[in-house]
């Protein structure tokens, strides 16, 4: 089966950086996702990561390791508009996505 | 970019009543829609995957008569909940990739969700 786990809530102070974790395991690995969600609101996305190595975008990056079943999402120069939640996405078996319980991330002033 | 647009955005039924919740592709092909749904706080869950043409892929649990999905077209997959009851009660959300982009791009795109009260 598949599984995904990544932590339920960080803190972080506004100007910081932030790195949240993400655990899978999976057979058919098609891709890892990351979305933001803001109560209410609908995923928004933010990376897709299918080879190993690091995606750059803006104040946003994303890492996977394949071996290890591992990527993480790096956010720098926090704003208080970043506190939302972060979903990290496992696509597999070519077209099935599903999510982890997902980040509830609290930035500070 | 991609868009999806999903109606309506909230909905309160009466329990024992059937409520249908439309998604639409608006500027691309969807031969694949996920259905989802979210309770406050917790992550999305995977109900089905739509498939245009054919029956959908229910993840285990989900009820398939109680949940009925239907792919007609391209562009339109519907779900509804029928005999809804109050633990039917929950963010329904769908979503979809564009078949013109590419994912690192755009990903999956999110329908803006529904919100289902069953009184």
């Amino acid at each position: 089966g598949q599984n995904i786990d990544q932590p339920t809530e960080m803190t972080a102070t506004e100007g910081a950086i932030v790195q949240i974790n993400c655990t899978y395991q999976t057979s058919g690995f098609n891709g890892l996702f990351w979305y933001q969600q803001h109560a209410g609101e609908a995923p928004t996305f933010l990376s897709y990561n299918v080879l190993d190595g690091l995606e750059e975008k803006g104040r946003f990056s994303s890492f996977l390791s394949r071996s290890k079943g591992y990527s993480y999402l790096l956010l720098k120069e926090l704003q208080m508009k970043d506190s939302a939640s972060y979903l990290c996405g496992l696509l597999y078996n070519t077209d099935k996505l599903i999510f982890g319980t997902g980040t509830r991330l609290q930035v500070f002033p | 970019g991609a868009v999806v647009s999903q109606h309506p955005s909230r909905v309160i039924c009466k329990s024992g009543t059937s409520v249908k919740i439309e998604c639409r592709s608006l500027d691309f092909q969807a031969t694949t829609m996920f259905w989802y749904r979210q309770f406050p706080k917790q992550s999305l869950m995977l109900m089905a995957t739509s498939n245009e043409g054919s029956k959908a892929t229910y993840e285990q649990g989900v009820e398939k008569d109680k949940f009925l999905i239907n792919h007609a077209s391209l562009t339109l997959s519907t779900l509804t909940v029928t005999s809804a009851h109050p633990e039917d009660s929950s963010f329904y959300i769908c979503s979809a990739r564009s078949s013109g982009g590419a994912l690192r791009d755009y990903g999956y795109t999110f329908g803006s969700g529904t919100r289902l009260t069953v009184v």
